[in-house]
């Protein structure tokens, strides 16, 4: 069975500082992978995709792949109270876009 | 990024009646898909709203319960059959555009 396995936290960090939310998942053949943010309440929100090995940044955010760990991390800079919410990764294994998501990480940034 | 409504927004339910769930797209979509979202948990997928044919589901997701349409490539619904109070969740709707994946706002469902 596809697994993705995260941290379900709370995470708590100081605003300003560098929120890391980790992210393991089982089936190597996984080729996309996402990450949603989650406000209590709300519906999921697509913060960004990495699918290539490496690094991808976006503003404060930077997504990180490593394919032969089966490891995907999100590096939040300069964090931010508003920046408080769940984190789910999400994964996608085959070409049919369906996606596996983690339990999710709870994010508290701290003032 | 495409606009999801879904109506209704939430609704509470007496158990052995049905809810349909509509699902309306700004733009055609190929693919388009129906997740559930129980108290505290992280989404799961009940299926893939296929265009013009029935619903592909996911493991311990059947027909009969969750029965889906699919008449254009803008709007869905999925019905919650004979609801129980286990079936109290978030219901979403999704759609995919190139490799990202875009939800809807939910339609949060109290069986009692």
């Amino acid at each position: 069975q596809k697994e993705v396995e995260q941290n379900s936290g709370p995470l708590s960090v100081p605003e300003g500082a560098i929120a890391s939310l980790n992210c393991t998942y089982s089936d190597r053949g996984s080729q996309s992978f996402f990450w949603y943010r989650q406000y209590s309440g709300k519906s999921p929100e697509l913060i960004m995709f990495i699918y290539s090995n490496g690094d991808k940044e976006d503003g404060r955010f930077t997504a990180q792949l490593n394919k032969a760990s089966q490891y995907v991390s999100l590096l939040i800079r300069d964090s931010q109270p508003s920046d408080s919410a769940t984190y789910l990764c999400a994964v996608n294994s085959d070409s049919s876009y369906k996606l596996i998501f983690g339990s999710g990480t709870r994010l508290l940034v701290r003032p | 990024s495409a606009v999801i409504s879904q109506k209704p927004s939430r609704d509470i339910c007496q158990r052995g009646t049905s809810l349909t769930i509509q699902c309306q797209v700004d733009s055609q979509v190929t693919m388009m898909f129906w997740y559930r979202q129980q108290p505290g948990q992280s989404l799961t997928l009940i299926a893939t709203a296929n265009q013009g044919s029935e619903a592909t589901y996911e493991s311990g997701f059947v027909i009969d319960k969750f029965p889906i349409s699919r008449p254009n490539l803008t709007f869905s619904t999925l019905t919650v059959s004979n609801m129980s109070p286990e079936d109290s969740s978030i219901y979403l709707c999704s759609v995919a555009d190139g490799y990202e994946q875009y939800f809807g706002p939910g339609t949060r469902l109290t069986v009692t």
